[in-house]
């Protein structure tokens, strides 16, 4: 079945350090991908998607690249800030017929001043 | 309402009381869900509502598990004679209507579920 697997955390990192969080996938079709973001204390968000190859999706200063030939969606960001402690989830839509996401473990991201 | 509403935020409760669980999704939203996230886990499928049918409950981990939603809005989740590994946060989320390419998942904050 679909799946995604994402980088295992936790990742500490000071402030303005680069960010990648991988994600790859597995699917049958083409799905669309997501990353959401959960703030402390607060619901799941969504950050940025994209909903076909070579699609580069970008929020916030945070970007991801929809790559098929390798079937990832890694989450970029060049100068983190603290707000950015989170957990991120990457996620796929379920192509099999039902609307709903799939999601991996989520990363969790602690930002230092 | 402004954004998906849960209750209770915190349920604590007996190993073998039945438990409900309730979400208050985004006026005007058809789309409802329900996950569960549980340490370690990520968030884990349990059950999709369109309207108030629900063309996907292959999520509910067994039969002590059930969902319901009526007048397209509300939903309340049901677990019977709850054990200690149905402990967890349960989330809700909703979606107007288009599709998961087009429409985004809106989620409620949470109601944690701690059974003893």
């Amino acid at each position: 079945g679909n799946s995604v697997t994402q980088m295992e955390g936790p990742v500490t990192l000071s402030e303005e350090a680069f960010l990648t969080i991988n994600c790859t996938y597995t699917a049958t079709g083409y799905p669309s991908l997501f990353w959401y973001v959960q703030y402390p204390g607060e619901g799941l968000q969504l950050l940025l998607k994209a909903t076909k190859a070579d699609d580069k999706g970008s929020n916030k200063g945070f970007e991801a690249t929809y790559r098929k030939e390798t079937t990832s969606f890694h989450l970029e960001k060049g100068s983190v800030q603290v707000s950015d402690s989170a957990v991120y989830f990457c996620a796929l839509s379920d192509q099999g017929g039902s609307e709903k996401l799939v999601f991996g473990k989520g990363t969790k991201l602690t930002v230092n001043p | 309402g402004a954004g998906v509403s849960q209750s209770p935020s915190n349920k604590v409760t007996e190993k073998g009381k039945d438990v409900e669980l309730r979400c208050d999704p985004i006026s005007g939203h058809t789309a409802l869900y329900w996950y569960r996230q549980s340490l370690g886990q990520g968030l884990e499928f349990l059950i999709y509502f369109q309207g108030n049918s629900a063309p996907d409950k292959s999520g509910l981990p067994s039969d002590r598990f059930s969902a319901e939603r009526t007048g397209g809005s509300v939903s309340t989740l049901t677990i019977q004679r709850t054990q200690q590994e149905d402990s967890a946060v349960y989330l809700c989320a909703s979606r107007r209507g288009g599709g998961l390419n087009t429409g985004e998942l809106f989620f409620g904050e949470g109601s944690r579920l701690t059974v003893l």
